[in-house]
């Protein structure tokens, strides 16, 4: 089974940082586009960043430009989002999902790690 | 770059038809790269129909989607009580920006 497990979410204070990982099981990792996705409390689903299937395409989010790394080890079957100087509006559930291969949609989701920024 | 346009709510009852619309402009929504999510409280997205109209295996086909211009729309036929949850539209973007998000659209199966 296709299963995306994120980790590295917890509580930080405004300015500081955080790596999240994305670890990829059940699937050939290297052949998809990444995505992070993010959902503050209440609120909408929020894309943050994309990476290629070869990491040599990026784009991000204008409210993370700047402060947000995606990277991806392909070898360890494994997605990253590097957070910096984080602002108390990043505080939100970050999802890492799998893109589909020649088609717009996302097929897996992982079940989110929790990112709190508090002053 | 705003969000795609989704009405906040819709209602329906046991066994009819609804529809969520989901605007945008010529620049994302006019592309044919429109996904539609489910979401329940507390639980991750579930693709429900992706390239503007097709259904992943295992979704139910009483989910279709369909677009005019540069709306989209998702509609669920034969309302259920489990098909009460957030919906959202989520397409691609000539901008630098890529990937586009609506506002959520909740559902109510009354």
């Amino acid at each position: 089974e296709v299963q995306l497990a994120e980790s590295g979410g917890g509580l930080v204070q405004p300015g500081g940082s955080l790596r999240l990982s994305c670890a990829v099981s059940g699937i050939t990792f290297d052949s998809h586009e990444m995505y992070w996705v993010r959902q503050a409390p209440g609120k909408g689903l929020e894309w943050v960043s994309y990476i290629s299937s070869s990491g040599s395409t990026i784009y991000y989010a204008d409210s993370v430009t700047g402060r947000f790394t995606i990277s991806r080890d392909n070898a360890k079957n494994s997605l990253y989002l590097q957070m910096n100087s984080l602002r108390v509006e990043d505080t939100a559930v970050y999802y890492c999902a799998r893109g589909l291969i020649a088609a717009w949609g996302l097929d897996v989701w992982g079940q989110g790690t929790t990112v709190t920024v508090f002053s | 770059q705003s969000a795609l346009t989704q009405p906040a709510s819709v209602s329906g009852s046991p066994g009819q038809s609804i529809t969520i619309s989901c605007a945008g402009t010529s620049s994302d929504v006019g592309y044919n790269y429109v996904s539609w999510y489910q979401q329940h409280p507390g639980k991750a997205p579930k693709l429900m129909i992706y390239d503007v109209n097709n259904r992943p295996s295992g979704v139910s086909n009483r989910f279709s989607g369909s677009k005019s211009g540069n709306t989209a729309s998702l509609t669920i036929s034969g309302l259920q009580a489990e098909d009460e949850a957030d919906y959202y539209c989520s397409s691609y973007t000539s901008s630098s920006t890529l990937v586009l998000f609506g506002g959520g659209t909740k559902l109510t199966v009354l």
